[in-house]
């Protein structure tokens, strides 16, 4: 596609529900981020897919959070028995995986867990 | 390991005079550096990148960036600011020899005042 676009743009959700956010990447893209940014804060990285290697799972707050890639490609992002403090932007971007590149980011995720 | 410090979380500047937004950096590898900016429920765009080329490095807007291994600083900058500039700026360092783990500085609010 022309760009990563992740989906839906914005979440509305009960305390305690699951829910799973998606990623679609730039084609061709081999690297996979995941990012989430509060109110008021910076980017805390959650995540990271390089091609076929294990994943970066070293940023995930907490083991209610779990992200996968299938196929290498769409990448889905899924939060378990939603808490408050997951309200957030969750930010998805991709890069070409060689060196000197940048990431490209897609509008985000806007999660409200009341 | 690899680190970035945005050494000011507000910036307040006049329209037409400069603007400076600092960041200094850690990588244990030859690093590429990015900024980005943010603005108001706007995606993150890139404005510049360095990838070990020249050290001064032009983007997009009259932006430019200035990257000083001595100093392990790559400051943003612009000789007059627009009203347009407004926006939270975000330092990014990514190691080139020792993975493509995105690392953000916590960003610089830009005020652009009358």
């Amino acid at each position: 596609g022309a760009g990563v676009s992740q989906s839906p743009s914005n979440k509305v959700t009960e305390k305690g529900k699951d829910v799973e956010l998606r990623c679609d990447p730039i084609s061709g893209h081999t690297a996979l981020y995941w990012y989430r940014q509060s109110l008021g804060q910076g980017l805390e990285f959650l995540i990271y897919f390089q091609g076929n290697s294990a994943p970066d799972k070293s940023g995930l707050p907490s083991d209610r959070f779990s992200a996968e890639r299938t196929g290498g490609s769409v990448s889905t992002l899924t939060i378990q028995r939603t808490q408050q403090e997951d309200s957030a932007v969750y930010l998805c971007a991709s890069s070409s995986g060689q060196a000197h590149t940048e990431a490209f980011f897609g509008q985000g995720t806007r999660l409200t867990v009341v | 390991a690899q680190s970035v410090t945005q050494l000011d979380s507000h910036v307040s500047v006049s329209e037409g005079t400069p603007v400076l937004l600092r960041c200094n950096y850690s990588s244990s590898y030859s690093p590429s550096l990015f900024w980005y900016v943010q603005h108001p429920n706007k995606g993150l765009q890139l404005l510049l990148k360095y990838t070990s080329a020249a050290t001064l490095v032009k983007g997009i807007n009259g932006f430019e960036a200035e990257f000083k291994k001595s100093e392990t600083s790559f400051h943003l900058t612009k000789p007059s600011a627009h009203m347009s500039d407004a926006a939270e700026y975000f330092c990014v360092v990514r190691p080139t020899g020792g993975g493509n783990k995105l690392t953000f500085g916590t960003g610089t609010q830009l005020k652009v005042e009358l």
